[in-house]
């Protein structure tokens, strides 16, 4: 079994539904979770980052994490084709850089 | 003005070649990575250097080699390429100051093996 778990899709949604992403975690050590953007044949990109349990919102994107379910998710609001794309949930303990990430979700968002 | 680079972004090569691949950067970060990204996806880490010292190596065949010749470059070099090689490779860096946590990717080197 994986560090972590992600649903690798592919999602097709409608332009303006709202999309919801997730992750689960086995590592309890795990203190910091990001959320990366990979557009086809490109490198990772850094979307959404959030440190221990909690809400972040920036613009149409909103992460959340319980650490007491080891689940984390991405949501994104009145999405656009632009948001296709796959998403990849990453995270680290409390020390050093190593990331773990999950296999990413292949999204696509349809006119 | 690239962040991070990589070259080749292509590399087709046979079984049992040796090859390189580079990565620099110029966000004046001093920990780099390689990562290796499957054909499901799955992004792996296999080395981090920081200031020219290697401080994480995964289980990576020693087939694998990095090189850092200072703190803006990572290369990686290959011997006896086998199928199982064929991959993404992906470069990134960091700064490793406090809460360090973005990670800047490359383009990536899509390598074939045949």
């Amino acid at each position: 079994q994986k560090e972590v778990e992600q649903d690798p899709g592919p999602l097709s949604v409608p332009e303006g539904a709202i999309v919801s992403l997730n992750c689960t975690y086995s590592n309890s050590a795990f203190q910091y979770f990001m959320w990366y953007r990979q557009y086809s044949r490109k490198g990772p990109e850094l979307l959404m980052y959030t440190y221990s349990s909690g809400n972040k919102e920036d613009g149409r994107f909103t992460a959340q994490v319980d650490k007491s379910s080891k689940y984390i998710s991405l949501f994104i609001r009145d999405s656009q084709p632009s948001d296709s794309a796959t998403y990849l949930c990453a995270m680290r303990g409390g020390g050093g850089n190593k990331l773990t990430f999950g296999t990413g979700t292949q999204l696509k968002v349809e006119l | 003005d690239t962040a991070v680079s990589q070259t080749p972004k292509y590399l087709v090569t046979q079984m049992g070649n040796d090859k390189s691949i580079k990565c620099e950067q110029n966000l004046g970060h001093d920990t780099m990575y390689w990562y290796k990204q499957d054909s499901k996806k799955f992004l792996k880490i296999m080395f981090s250097y920081n200031n020219k010292e290697l401080i994480i190596n995964e289980t990576v065949p020693n087939r694998f080699s990095p090189k850092s010749p200072d703190k803006a470059h990572l290369n990686l070099h290959i011997n006896s390429l086998e199928l199982g090689d064929s991959a993404v490779y992906f470069c990134a860096s960091s700064l490793d100051r406090g809460i360090s946590y973005e990670q800047y990717f490359g383009p990536g080197t899509r390598l074939t093996v045949t």
